[in-house]
């Protein structure tokens, strides 16, 4: 099974709106990262978060990580068209191997 | 700038062909990935590298293997092409040996195996 998992799969808000992602993990890590794709193309990526951390922002995107209940969320404020891309988190799996969940994908409408 | 390519954009080829993938980065960075992306599931990693000549099994490395001869190169090899490994493959690299931190990834390359 999946060491993360996006929730939801998919997501469509307005432009303007804020979108809001959560990833599940199971093991014990080292960090969580976010990672952006554009249909057809490579990751990007966004931000990430250690484990002795709570909160991070960049730009317009704050990151939350909860190491009790093994989860994370990504808020993108203020979302824009551009923002439409799927989202994957990725963890480290505690130093072994990154491990990525299956994505949300988010659609931003004009 | 970072930059990771791969040799090809996109690639058809034939059942039981031999077909090798090439990732390249410009980076000096120890650490070398191959994933694969298929709807649904997500990246899963087929082997990585952290060091020349050096590879490790990732989740998935039936019907794959990998070269390392270069540290800036990192090959994928599919020795026998089959229909179900259509996908689109991602390479990427990070900085440092032990370093589980940035991963950048390539552009991709989207295979279909006829």
């Amino acid at each position: 099974s999946q060491q993360g998992e996006e929730d939801p799969q998919a997501l469509s808000i307005q432009e303007g709106e804020n979108a809001t992602m959560n990833c599940s993990y199971k093991t014990s890590i080292n960090n969580l990262q976010w990672y952006r794709q554009n249909s057809g193309r490579g990751l990007v990526h966004l931000i990430l978060i250690r484990s002795n951390e709570r909160e991070k922002h960049s730009g317009r995107l704050r990151v939350t990580l909860d190491t009790s209940k093994k989860s994370s969320s990504l808020l993108i404020t203020a979302s824009r068209a551009a923002d439409t891309a799927s989202y994957f988190c990725a963890t480290d799996n505690y130093g072994q191997n990154f491990v990525f969940g299956p994505g949300t994908r988010l659609s931003v409408l004009p | 700038d970072v930059k990771v390519t791969q040799s090809s954009r996109y690639l058809v080829k034939r059942t039981g062909e031999k077909v090798f993938l090439e990732c390249v980065q410009d980076m000096d960075h120890e650490n070398m990935f191959w994933y694969r992306q298929d709807p649904g599931l997500g990246l899963r990693l087929i082997y990585f590298s952290y060091d020349v000549k050096m590879k490790e099994k990732g989740d998935i490395p039936e019907g794959y293997s990998v070269s390392r001869e270069k540290k800036e190169r990192f090959s994928l090899i599919l020795e026998s092409a089959s229909t179900n490994q259509t996908s689109m493959y991602l390479c990427a690299s990070t900085r440092e040996q032990g370093a589980w931190d940035t991963q950048y990834f390539g552009p991709g390359t989207r295979l279909t195996v006829l």
